[in-house]
């Protein structure tokens, strides 16, 4: 029940296309999702992050789209960039615990 | 500034050798945490300090000893590892353990080990 399910588990997309990574989770106490953005030999860095309360949150490109009935969040990376090509990883955080649990992340390649 | 620094950037260690690991944040964080990531792998969380009071231990071998001497760093001394420890260390801070609001984790670079 704390497993956060990610897919696909890699990704190819042309320049300028739409990502999208999927994202489920079985938990209901879980109150905080953010998205983590990894590139190699680097930590990841948080790219956006959503509450339940919420159904979508927008950051230039990057959306959040979250569905508490479904138990769904997913990311969408709009107009894709080579840039843009990483490991990118979802998580979720119970309130009152420090411990995020992650996905087991999507390796994005964004082609030229 | 969102940044946490991670000393060295790479480490090679033997199995009889003792090393240590550095963190540091200057963002006034009071939550700082130890993650251990192996190749195409989630970070795996080892350790939590909370106001410089070790919080959670997720069942870490005794070969990794945390350390927490101030508010803005954090230790994890390496001795007798095995080969199976090499993985990429990350160090992350929050701001505190309240969850009562979005409590980002900030991570550092994190410090490359291999153990021969």
């Amino acid at each position: 029940q704390q497993q956060v399910k990610q897919s696909p588990q890699s990704l190819i997309v042309q320049k300028g296309g739409i990502s999208i990574i999927n994202c489920a989770y079985e938990n209901t106490a879980f109150d905080y999702f953010p998205w983590y953005q990894q590139f190699p030999g680097k930590g990841p860095a948080l790219l956006i992050a959503i509450r339940p309360d919420v159904s979508e949150k927008k950051e230039g490109r990057f959306t959040i789209s979250f569905n508490k009935s479904a138990k769904q969040f997913s990311l969408h990376i709009m107009d894709s960039q080579p840039g843009d090509s990483a490991t990118y990883f979802c998580a979720a955080r119970s309130w009152g615990f420090q411990k995020l649990v992650f996905g087991t992340g999507t390796r994005l390649l964004v082609s030229p | 500034d969102t940044e946490v620094t991670q000393t060295p950037k790479h480490l090679v260690m033997g199995m009889t050798n003792k090393k240590s690991l550095k963190c540091e944040q200057h963002m006034g964080h009071r939550a700082m945490y130890w993650y251990k990531q192996k190749a195409k792998k989630p970070p795996e969380l080892m350790f939590v300090y909370s106001y410089e009071k070790l919080s959670i231990n997720e069942s870490v071998p005794s070969r990794f000893s945390p350390e927490c001497p101030n508010s803005s760093l954090l230790n994890l001394h390496l001795h007798a590892l095995q080969p199976e420890d090499s993985a990429l260390y990350l160090c992350a801070s929050s701001q505190d353990l309240a969850s009562l609001r979005l409590d980002t984790q900030y991570f550092g670079p994190g410090t490359r080990l291999t153990v021969l």
